[in-house]
């Protein structure tokens, strides 16, 4: 099993930019989320997911819109990149069943210049 | 007030020392515990989960959940460089979700 992955690594975008951040997991997880983390900072979600189309938004949604069109795969959007969204990115994803643990991506970080 | 409280740290340790982590809550109906570890530039790793009152153990490390007093903490028996690291309480809901707190950064010297 990969577990989660995460596409790409590394990204620097210009001002105003879009891209869409991949994540995809292949544990059969209904649960997956979206964190990022600032420096010296703990994880603040952005958005998480119960199941295949169902999505909410966390506690930082703005600037930011998801899709959860397979239990595998979350992708996140940037929509008009701004630099207040220069961070590490992380997917996670648990089971129903598993009382909560997370398991993580290995994260995109992010610069916008 | 923050949902979840963290030492500030930094806290630094002799090698072979009890490391001691302790987190607060404020959310009086949170259902699950866990404590996860990230290496600097790595993703964040479960290392412990806890959902009743009292103690559990696993190898070197122990975490304490006291639900009354809103408090859990995370015990590092023996402490070794290679437990350096920064350790994320973070706090559970029955609906799957989890409030982070920003950490406490762990040195452990040789």
């Amino acid at each position: 099993n990969a577990g989660v992955t995460q596409t790409p690594k590394f990204r620097i975008l210009k001002i105003g930019q879009s891209m869409t951040l991949q994540c995809t997991q292949d544990m059969n997880h209904n649960y997956m989320y979206w964190y990022r983390q600032d420096p010296g900072m703990g994880l603040k979600l952005i958005y998480y997911s119960v199941g295949a189309g169902i999505t909410d938004k966390g506690e930082v949604p703005n600037g930011y819109n998801v899709s959860r069109s397979t239990t595998e795969d979350f992708p996140l959007r940037l929509e008009l990149a701004a630099p207040s969204q220069t961070s590490v990115y992380f997917c996670a994803s648990s089971s129903i069943t598993g009382g909560g643990e997370q398991f993580f991506g290995p994260g995109t970080r992010l610069t916008v210049l | 007030q923050k949902e979840v409280e963290q030492n500030s740290g930094p806290l630094s340790v002799p090698e072979g020392a009890i490391a001691s982590l302790n987190c607060t809550y404020s959310d009086r109906v949170s259902q699950s515990f866990f404590w996860y570890r990230q290496y600097s530039g790595k993703s964040p790793e479960l290392i412990m989960s806890i959902y009743s009152n009292g103690d559990k153990e696993d190898g070197r490390f122990t975490a304490q959940l006291n639900k009354a007093s809103q408090y859990v903490s995370l015990l590092i028996r023996d402490s070794q460089p290679s437990d350096s690291a920064t350790y994320l309480c973070a706090v559970g809901n029955n609906a799957g979700k989890s409030t982070f707190g920003d950490g406490t950064t762990l040195t452990v010297k040789p």
